[in-house]
């Protein structure tokens, strides 16, 4: 199985700033690599497919980059609504979630 | 509009099964395979399986195998999945999401809380 890790586990930030999260593959997935955005009691929310395509209706200050085995989710300008639980997703061979990196309030 | 409805809630002793349904609607049934997500407290997201309605066929992820069974009734659109020897471990959100040709998960049952306790 290809394995996810993601970094930082957990990322304190204040509304306004600029958030970058890293995620790695075991191997090289291409760009088989979606990113999603979780908060409790509720289901998990597509913001990124392809590893860079914006999903239709997420906002524009959220985008996704890299390929191969090194991908980022950026948030621009973080927003009050942004604070939640964010996770990568590959789908080169079989399914597989990044363990999650927590956005929470400085 | 594309909608996946999941079964109640389920309290479960340790080695017991449970089988979870999803039925679907607002679409076609066969045209996209259906995939099985769980998430245990305090734990991230976790992928178990996916079935293509069409086909019948399945995959699961390693940690499952031989433990889970997905499923699925083509006559009421609905998908299945079966997991044994339940352990308290086991207690967790089960999610059924749809697989989109775009390689994500756009559309997400509500989530069955599974409870595994003596």
């Amino acid at each position: 199985d290809i394995q996810m890790t993601q970094s930082p586990s957990t990322l304190s930030a204040s509304v306004g700033d600029r958030v970058t999260i890293s995620c790695r593959a075991s191997q090289s997935v291409r760009s088989r690599l979606a990113w999603y955005q979780h908060k409790p009691g509720k289901v998990p929310k597509l913001l990124i497919y392809q590893a860079s395509s914006l999903e239709n209706g997420v906002p524009s200050r959220f985008s996704g980059g890299g390929s191969g085995t090194e991908f980022t989710l950026t948030i621009n300008s973080l927003q009050p609504d942004d604070f939640a639980t964010y996770y990568c997703q590959q789908y080169r061979t079989g399914r597989t979630f990044g363990p999650g990196t927590k956005v929470e309030i400085k | 509009q594309v909608q996946l409805v999941q079964s109640g809630a389920e309290v479960k002793k340790p080695g017991a099964s449970v089988k979870v349904s999803c039925k679907t609607s607002g679409y076609t049934f066969t045209n996209f395979d259906i995939n099985w997500v769980r998430q245990a407290p305090g734990q991230g997201l976790e992928w178990m399986g996916w079935m293509n309605p069409n086909s019948g066929d399945r995959g699961y992820a390693q940690k499952f195998q031989g433990r889970v069974s997905i499923t699925r009734d083509t006559s009421i659109s609905t998908v299945y999945m079966e997991l044994s020897g339940l352990r308290s471990e086991d207690t967790a959100i089960y999610y059924c999401a749809r697989w989109e040709p775009t390689g994500d998960f756009n559309y997400w049952g509500q989530g069955t809380l599974v409870s595994v306790s003596s």
